[in-house]
């Protein structure tokens, strides 16, 4: 299947700073990408769907100023979580489709996960 | 909106035995998928079945199945032969289809936890 990558696995940070995470589709190109976020031991909630060349669509509650999502290139879209706090800290996910599956009727394909601690 | 449901939070079950973890839906597109993912305490998700909403026969793949009832909006995963690397956190998924303004993106139940004892 297809191979999405993230970076990095996993980040500490002081409260305060930024942290950017990337998520990569390395055989595909990807014209939309999401990210999910989570919390130990419970489910993957959408945070925002990623558009190549233009801006993200981001869920009900998420704050588009915290959460800065780019998505510059086909191959490639990145979460920036601006001024952490110890309450960000959570299990970031990505993940992608490859082109031409514009129905239901196809798999996404997961990164590995970013695990942000903030301190 | 669409909702998946997945009531059962934990389940046990003992190795070589087969177990069902149940998932709820509803929507009101005709057109939508059901996805099952395994994700281990590593944190990745690993995809393990799908089933569309105008398939007429229960998906399978190897030791797992999809026991798909449209009518009950219901769409449960059956593991076969439980082995002790099946224990993990197993998600059920439902994603829209896209052309109706729907962008495909997935909708997750809470999520139930398998422990497979030897």
């Amino acid at each position: 299947g297809a191979v999405v990558s993230q970076h990095p696995s996993w980040v500490i940070c002081k409260s305060g700073t930024s942290v950017k995470i990337e998520c990569r589709s390395l055989d595909f190109q990807a014209t939309t990408m999401f990210w999910y976020r989570q919390f130990p031991k419970q489910s993957l909630m959408l945070m925002a769907t990623s558009n190549e060349g233009s801006k993200a669509t981001y869920e009900q509650g998420v704050e588009k100023d915290k959460f800065l999502i780019n998505h510059a290139s086909l191959t490639l879209s990145t979460l920036t979580v601006t001024s952490a706090h110890p309450e960000d800290s959570s299990f970031y996910i990505c993940s992608a489709s490859p082109p031409g599956t514009s129905n239901s009727y196809n798999e996404q394909f997961f990164g590995p996960g970013t695990r942000l601690t903030v301190l | 909106a669409q909702k998946i449901t997945q009531t059962q939070p934990g389940m046990f079950v003992q190795e070589k035995e087969a177990v069902t973890l149940d998932c709820t839906y509803d929507t009101s597109d005709p057109s939508y998928g059901l996805f099952w993912y395994k994700q281990p305490s590593s944190g990745e998700m690993i995809f393990l079945i799908y089933q569309g909403s105008y398939d007429q026969q229960n998906a399978t793949e190897g030791r797992y199945s999809l026991n798909f009832q449209k009518a009950r909006k219901s769409a449960n995963l059956v593991i076969s032969a439980s082995q002790l690397g099946d224990s993990a956190m197993y998600f059920c998924a439902m994603r829209e289809g896209v052309g109706s303004g729907n962008t495909g993106k997935l909708i997750f139940g809470q999520g139930t936890t398998l422990q497979v004892k030897p």
